[in-house]
């Protein structure tokens, strides 16, 4: 089982808000995780968004607009990159990534579509 | 303005070595840690290493571990990756990034454009 699971596409409106999941292994629990959240247009290198470990220990990415935020579903184990008012310019690949044994790793990306 | 640009990214045969150079600029290279951050063509990113400001510290995915070198050259705003036994898997644009913090706090705030590694017979 992978360490960070992420459905793989993830389709919206326009306007509307997207909620992306980052899904920590069994036995690993989330509450003691910052999760860090990039995403990737094509043909570019990744960008910060944010990282959320809860509402007193966050910080937003330089110049990443307030639409994007963290949280976390303790009960599925998981982090959550919510983005709301949608735009067609944030169709794009997310990534989260955590830092667990001596190593970052990052989730498998979920690819976001706006139609 | 920061830069990062990497190269040294050619074709190689399984079981060779290449070195990888990242050159950085527009920023005080020595106070801050670096990756260097991995994607296989059409694939999802790969975190590959870490090392902290003054190279004291090194941190390794459990995939390169044990084949991977990383090493910076603080004196010529310089991060290497050294690669030896590689493998077809190891296949992908390989990213330098600037961490945010001395000692790497996993928020990556600036990349280079990548580099190609090819490892085919």
């Amino acid at each position: 089982q992978a360490v960070l699971t992420q459905p793989s596409s993830l389709s919206a409106s326009p306007g509307a808000s997207a909620s992306l999941t980052c899904t920590v292994r069994t036995g690993i629990n989330v509450d003691t995780y910052r999760i860090f959240w990039y995403r990737q247009k094509p043909g570019s290198p990744p960008q910060f968004l944010l990282r959320y470990k809860s509402d007193s220990d966050k910080q937003q990415g330089s110049g990443v607009p307030s639409r994007f935020s963290g949280s976390k579903d303790a009960s599925a184990n998981a982090g959550i990159l919510l983005i709301s008012g949608l735009q067609s310019d944030d169709e794009a690949d997310y990534y989260c990534m955590i830092w667990h044994s001596t190593a970052w790793v990052f989730g498998g990306g979920t690819k976001l579509t706006v139609l | 303005e920061v830069q990062l640009v990497e190269s040294g990214g050619v074709v190689v045969q399984p079981g060779g070595s290449l070195r990888l150079s990242c050159a950085a600029s527009g920023f005080a290279f020595e106070d801050f840690a670096m990756h260097w951050v991995r994607q296989a063509p059409g694939k999802g990113l790969e975190w590959v290493s870490l090392i902290r400001w003054d190279g004291s510290s090194t941190f390794y995915a459990d995939s390169v571990n044990g084949r991977f070198t990383i090493s910076r050259d603080n004196s010529k705003n310089f991060l290497y990756l050294l690669m030896n036994s590689l493998r077809p898997e190891d296949t992908a644009f390989y990213y330098c990034a600037k961490d945010s913090e001395y000692y790497g706090s996993g928020i990556l705030d600036f990349w280079g454009q990548g580099t190609l590694v090819t490892v085919s017979s």
